[in-house]
C-alpha cells in the first residue's frame, strides 16, 4: 500500500536548523510530487511547499521563502525538508503528503505521520 | 491568494444526526476543491476531491457538493468515529490553501 513514513521527534534551539525525511513506497516515487504541510499545537494545517520528485522543481509559500529547503533523493524514495534559523514559532507537527495532481487541479493522499518539531532554549 | 472561510467553527451534534459544514472560497475556484478529516494525534486524511468525489474507502454517508465559491460537506448519520476536526483545501498550481477546520463534536 502506499505509506509515506517520517523520521522521529526533533527537539532544537533557536537559531539551530532541523531536516525532516520522509520515505515513500508502495508507488513509483517520481510520478507524484511530495508536499510539506505544518500544524501548530492546537492550530490548523498551514502548506509549507512543495517538490517535484520528477525532476526536484520547487514551490515555496512566500512566508517561508529564504529559511525553508525541499529536496528528494529518489535512490531511496525519500524526501527532506530543512528549515533553518529556527524560532519558537516554528514548533509544529510536521507533515510530508503525497500530492495528487489531475489537470489544474491536486489533493494530498496518503499523509506522513508526522514529525513534532519542538524549538525550545 | 484566494482565503477559504469554514463555518461554524464547532459543530455539536448527536450520533445519528446530520452534519452539514461549510467553506466559502474569497474566489472562484471551480470544483477544486478538497475535504480532510482529522483526528486527534493523527494525519489528516483525504475524504473527498474534485468537491464531490469521495476518496478511496471513504464511506457513503460523507458527500461533497458545490462549486465556484460555496461548498458543503454532508455527513448524514454521524458515527462516534466522525467526531473530528475538517478542513478544505484548495490547490490552484502555485499554491495550496487550508481553510481555518471545523469541529465536530459529540453534544
Amino acid at each position: 500500500q502506499v505509506q509515506l513514513v517520517q523520521s522521529g521527534a526533533e527537539v532544537k534551539k533557536p537559531g539551530a536548523s532541523v531536516k525532516v525525511s520522509c520515505k515513500a513506497s508502495g508507488y513509483t516515487f517520481t510520478s507524484y510530487g511530495i508536499s510539506w504541510v505544518r500544524q501548530a499545537p492546537g492550530q490548523g494545517l498551514e502548506w509549507m511547499g512543495w517538490i517535484s520528485a520528477y525532476n526536484g522543481n520547487t514551490n515555496y509559500a512566500q512566508k517561508l521563502q529564504g529559511r525553508v529547503t525541499m529536496t528528494t533523493d529518489t535512490s531511496t524514495s525519500t524526501a527532506y525538508m530543512e528549515l533553518r534559523s529556527l524560532r519558537s514559532d516554528d514548533t509544529a507537527v510536521y507533515y510530508c503528503a503525497r500530492e495528487v495532481e489531475v489537470g489544474a487541479t491536486g489533493w494530498f493522499d496518503p499523509w506522513g505521520q508526522g514529525t513534532l518539531v519542538t524549538v525550545s532554549s | 491568494e484566494i482565503v477559504l472561510t469554514q463555518s461554524p467553527g464547532t459543530l455539536s451534534l448527536s450520533p445519528g444526526e446530520r452534519a452539514t459544514l461549510s467553506c466559502r472560497a474569497s474566489q472562484s475556484v471551480s470544483n477544486y476543491l478538497a475535504w480532510y478529516q482529522q483526528k486527534p494525534g493523527q494525519a489528516p486524511r483525504l475524504l473527498i476531491y474534485g468537491a464531490s468525489s469521495r476518496a478511496t474507502a471513504i464511506p457513503d454517508r460523507f458527500s461533497g457538493g458545490g462549486s465556484g465559491t460555496d461548498f458543503t460537506l454532508t455527513i448524514s448519520r454521524l458515527e462516534p468515529e466522525d467526531f473530528a476536526v475538517y478542513y478544505c483545501q484548495h490547490y490552484d498550481g502555485s499554491s495550496r490553501t487550508f481553510g481555518q477546520g471545523t469541529k465536530v463534536e459529540i453534544k
